[in-house]
């Protein structure tokens, strides 16, 4: 049973373009949402996150979007770069119980020059 | 470069064999957390250490067991390996507490043979 899903495993967009990346969830308890970036031969690197509390968080040319009543959150790059191609992780954590962060499977991004 | 280090960055081994992964986690960070990528999977909680106790456990297989010494660093021992194990398995840590995010170290890629 997948909590986490990011249906889509690869994205294209041509750079100076927006990227947008989706994420669902099922588990209602989930309460804090964070967004991974990975390259290869490398671990994923924290990008940004939001609470439950909040439906949009911004830092740089990244914005995370939360709609809670659609257990749906997004990811917004602009404007996109050729160094923003990587995988991208989204992760759920339940504050109230474990700390521990559930996963996607990842959205492959590729910024074209 | 997110301060956790972890070791080897490649292990060949054979079925039946028994493996130690090691992890030190940032400087400051009381919780260290493992997960496990395997290929077309997102990344899969195993068990977490706090200050030296286990914290929280995932689906953890019994032939895996993690420790967390008094200097924070941290082991997970795999044992009887089997094909099936071989993997990318990552250690986390964070400050403490919920809501905050984790850092993750470069992962140690493991090959049954």
């Amino acid at each position: 049973d997948q909590q986490v899903k990011q249906n889509s495993p690869s994205l294209s967009v041509q750079e100076g373009r927006i990227s947008i990346l989706n994420c669902d969830y099922t588990n209602s308890m989930f309460d804090y949402f964070l967004w991974y970036k990975k390259y290869p031969a490398e671990g994923p690197t924290f990008l940004i996150s939001i609470s439950s509390i909040k439906d949009k968080n911004e830092d740089g040319r990244f914005t995370v979007f939360l709609n809670k009543s659609a257990k749906h959150l997004s990811l917004h790059i602009v404007p996109s770069q050729p160094g923003d191609s990587a995988v991208y992780f989204c992760a759920a954590s339940d504050q109230g119980g474990s700390e521990k962060l559930v996963f996607g499977k990842g959205t492959k991004l590729t910024v074209n020059p | 470069d997110s301060g956790v280090t972890q070791t080897p960055k490649h292990l060949i081994t054979a079925t039946g064999q028994r493996v130690t992964l090691r992890c030190s986690p940032r400087s400051g960070d009381l919780s260290v957390y493992w997960y496990q990528q395997s290929l077309d999977q997102g990344l899969q909680f195993l068990i977490q250490y706090y200050n030296g106790e286990e914290r929280a456990k995932g689906n953890i297989l019994e032939r895996f067991s993690a420790q967390q010494f008094p200097d924070l660093h941290s082991e997970l021992n795999l044992s009887s390996l089997e094909l099936g194990d071989s993997a990318l398995y990552f250690c986390a840590s964070s400050v403490v507490g919920r809501g905050n995010e984790q850092f993750f170290g470069p992962g140690t890629r493991l090959t049954v043979l």
